[in-house]
């Protein structure tokens, strides 16, 4: 079983649907990273966070320490939005390593 | 600021070739990483580190190898290149936050590698 868990692995989604994409894990953390993979493309953070909720633009991500669980949402989704959504735990104390999901690939359908 | 450059952005090897991937990035960061993306798999480990002149293996480290000597420069060396090798390698480099959740990790655009 893989220390992260990403659900569902392919999304597709007409523009304007809010989407939400889910992310668990079983090892203990000190934060965790969305990332975003556009095809043929680099690998940009979207967000970090190691409690509670982060706000940006149309997107927002929330983790639940206890749970182990943290949900990427995308709201009034567009086509543009359409890539690889990765989540990566941080772990290991001083010298923080990640752990990568497999990620979420989403097409926003027009 | 360039951000983390990384080149070649394509190479193809011949099995038991060798070469040198480069990684640099100009943010004055402590700590780099280089990663493999395989199809259907998350990024992998395979070395990082936290500054110059020091260096540790990560989940994936055979067949590589990594020095430090600047605090810029990262290259990862293949030696005796094999089939399984095949993969895009990503450099990334952060600089820690002083509080948890606070710093950011940065990514080169990626090589990819094809060894035949």
């Amino acid at each position: 079983k893989n220390e992260v868990e990403q659900s569902p692995q392919n999304l597709t989604a007409q523009e304007g649907e809010f989407i939400t994409i889910n992310c668990s894990y079983s090892v203990g953390i000190s934060a965790l990273h969305w990332l975003q993979q556009h095809p043929g493309g680099g690998i940009v953070s979207l967000f970090m966070l190691s409690s509670g909720k982060k706000k940006h633009g149309r997107l927002i991500a929330t983790i639940n320490i206890q749970e182990k669980h943290s949900s990427l949402h995308i709201t009034a989704s567009h086509p543009r939005d359409s890539a690889v959504y990765i989540c990566a735990v941080l772990y290991g104390g001083a010298t923080n390593k990640l752990i990568f999901g497999t990620g979420t690939l989403l097409a926003v359908q027009p | 600021n360039a951000g983390v450059t990384q080149t070649p952005k394509f190479r193809i090897l011949k099995i038991g070739q060798s070469m040198t991937l480069q990684c640099t990035q100009d943010m004055n960061h402590n700590y780099m990483y280089w990663y493999r993306q395989d199809p259907g798999m998350g990024l992998k480990l395979i070395y990082y580190s936290v500054g110059a002149g020091i260096t540790d293996k990560g989940e994936v480290p055979n067949g590589y190898n990594v020095s430090r000597s600047t605090t810029e420069d990262f290259p990862l060396r293949l030696e005796l290149a094999a089939p399984s090798q095949t993969s895009v390698y990503f450099c990334a480099s952060r600089l820690r936050g002083l509080l948890v959740g606070t710093d950011t990790q940065y990514f080169g655009p990626g090589t990819r590698l094809t060894v035949l």
